[in-house]
C-alpha cells in the first residue's frame, strides 16, 4: 500500500490548527494506520494508533480521524514544540509502509 | 521506563559487512517482536526487519532479503542486524524499535539510532 501525505510542507504559526492528510492506494485493514513525529537529529514519536487513538503520554491536541483511503492528523493550537515531521503508516497489509512525511514548519 | 539502546554503526566497504546491536530494557523482553527502521539521508522511513519475541520467525523486506540477518539473544535482552553484500542505497540511519500489536502494528519505543554510511 502506497501513502501519500499532503501537504509536503505546512507553514503555520503557534496556536493555529494544523491539518494533515494521508491517502492511501487501497482501503487500510481495520483503519490500522498511525502517526510518528520526527524532529531533526531525533529517533520518530510515536503518537496515534488504529487511526484515532493516542498513544501513552500524547497530549489530547493530537487527535486522528479517518478510515478506508483518507486519514488526518489534526493538532488543535500548535505549541512551539510540535513543529517537525509527521509520518504516516500503515500496517493493514504487508509490508507495512510508510508516507512520505509532511514538514510542519514556522510561518 | 522502557529503553532501546541502538548500537554499531559506522563506515563500511561496498560488498562489506556490520552488525548492528539492539539492546533493551524496562519490559518483558522476550514478549515483544523487535523491529528495525532505515531513514536514508534526508529521505522517509522505510521497515527493514523484524523478528518474535522468542526469535522462531523473521521477516525482511525484499530490499534487503537474503543480505540481511535479523536475531535475538533473550538472555542478553538484545537483537542484532546481520548485514552483509552492503550497498551504497543501504546507506541511513538504522533505528530499532519495540513492536506494539494491540490494534494494528506499530513502533512504540525507539532507539536513538546507528548510522551506517557504505561508501569506497
Amino acid at each position: 500500500i502506497v501513502l501519500t501525505q499532503s501537504p509536503g510542507t505546512l507553514s503555520l504559526s503557534p496556536g493555529e490548527r494544523a491539518t494533515l492528510s494521508c491517502r492511501a492506494s487501497q482501503s487500510v485493514s481495520n483503519n490500522y494506520l498511525a502517526w510518528y513525529q520526527q524532529k531533526p537529529g531525533q529517533a520518530p514519536r510515536f503518537l496515534i494508533y488504529g487511526a484515532s487513538s493516542r498513544a501513552t503520554g500524547i497530549p489530547d491536541r493530537f487527535s486522528g480521524s479517518g478510515s478506508g483511503t483518507d486519514f488526518t492528523l489534526t493538532i488543535s493550537r500548535l505549541e512551539p514544540e510540535d513543529f517537525a515531521v509527521y509520518y504516516c503508516q500503515q500496517s493493514g497489509d504487508s509490508p507495512y509502509t510508510f508516507g512520505q512525511g509532511t514538514k510542519l514548519e514556522f510561518k | 521506563e522502557v529503553q532501546v539502546v541502538d548500537s554499531g554503526g559506522g563506515l563500511v566497504q561496498p560488498g562489506g559487512s556490520l552488525r548492528l546491536s539492539c539492546a533493551a530494557s524496562g519490559f518483558t523482553f522476550n514478549m515483544f517482536i523487535i523491529s528495525w527502521v532505515r531513514q536514508a539521508p534526508g529521505k522517509g522511513l522505510e521497515w527493514v526487519s523484524a523478528i518474535s519475541g522468542s526469535g522462531g520467525s523473521t521477516y525482511h523486506a525484499d530490499s534487503v532479503k537474503g543480505r540481511f540477518t535479523i536475531s535475538r539473544d533473550n538472555s542478553k535482552n538484545t537483537v542484532y542486524l546481520q548485514m552483509n553484500s552492503l550497498r551504497a542505497e543501504d546507506t541511513a540511519v538504522y533505528y530499532c524499535a519495540t513492536v506494539n500489536r494491540g490494534a494494528g502494528y506499530y513502533f512504540e519505543y525507539w532507539g536513538q539510532g546507528a548510522l551506517v554510511t557504505v561508501s569506497s
